[in-house]
């Protein structure tokens, strides 16, 4: 367990509303990840941190956004949810777990529904 | 860009008996990393087995080993002694470069038959 939280665990929401998923740690780590896991294509990285405003996209990153004001919290934005995004999302931070290599560990997901 | 690969979208395997769940990659980097992962119905992603990419001994977790081929850039997932337990979809994994991000295969989803 990594201490890592998301919120909320379950949402739905209409087409152009926007939403906000929150990813907390409370290990101080400086990696931290969002991903989406859709059927059919495993999880995709939409964007991650590497350290307090210091943030990237990844693969996916269109329609979100991410900020990062302090080292626990890490939130991702829909500006306006679509039905695209309807998707598991995960949260995952990354910590030295041996001599020489990074472990990721996740988030327990956010189901999001949009109708 | 990096490429993960697993042909398998289901397999099934006997209680007590012993299932290869396949993966490939593809990556430009030299130093990377390899993972297995299972997702179980509760959702939570749970690390099984990691390979270091340096490392020529294939690494082994209980029921659990792994056959990595590097030159054919493969990396399988050996399950003896299967358990209910172990029924969950599984990913394989793959970390290269910097900043520690994981491309993720499209899963394997495994049922275990009493």
């Amino acid at each position: 367990d990594a201490g890592i939280t998301q919120s909320p665990r379950h949402k739905v929401t209409e087409t152009g509303t926007p939403v906000t998923l929150r990813c907390h740690q409370t290990e101080n780590h400086r990696y931290m990840y969002w991903y989406r896991q859709d059927p059919g294509h495993g999880l995709r990285l939409i964007h991650y941190s590497y350290g307090v405003k210091d943030t990237d996209k990844g693969e996916v990153s269109d329609g979100y956004s991410v900020s990062r004001s302090k080292t626990e919290d890490f939130l991702l934005t829909l500006e306006s949810a679509t039905s695209s995004q309807t998707s598991v999302y995960f949260c995952a931070i990354s910590r030295l777990a041996g001599d020489s290599y990074n472990e990721q560990f996740f988030g327990p997901g956010t189901r999001l529904t949009v109708l | 860009a990096q490429t993960v690969t697993q042909s398998q979208p289901e397999m099934s395997v006997q209680e007590a008996e012993t299932v290869t769940l396949s993966c490939t990659y593809d990556t430009s980097e030299s130093d990377y990393y390899l993972f297995w992962y299972k997702q179980p119905p509760s959702r939570q992603m749970i690390l099984v087995i990691r390979q270091e990419a340096y490392k020529q001994q294939n690494a082994t977790e209980n029921r659990f080993s792994v056959n990595f081929q590097k030159a054919a850039k493969s990396f399988s997932l050996k399950i003896s002694d299967s358990q209910l337990g172990d029924a969950a979809m599984y990913f394989c994994a793959l970390s290269g470069g910097s900043n520690y991000k994981l491309t993720f295969g499209k899963g394997t989803l495994l049922t275990v038959n009493p």
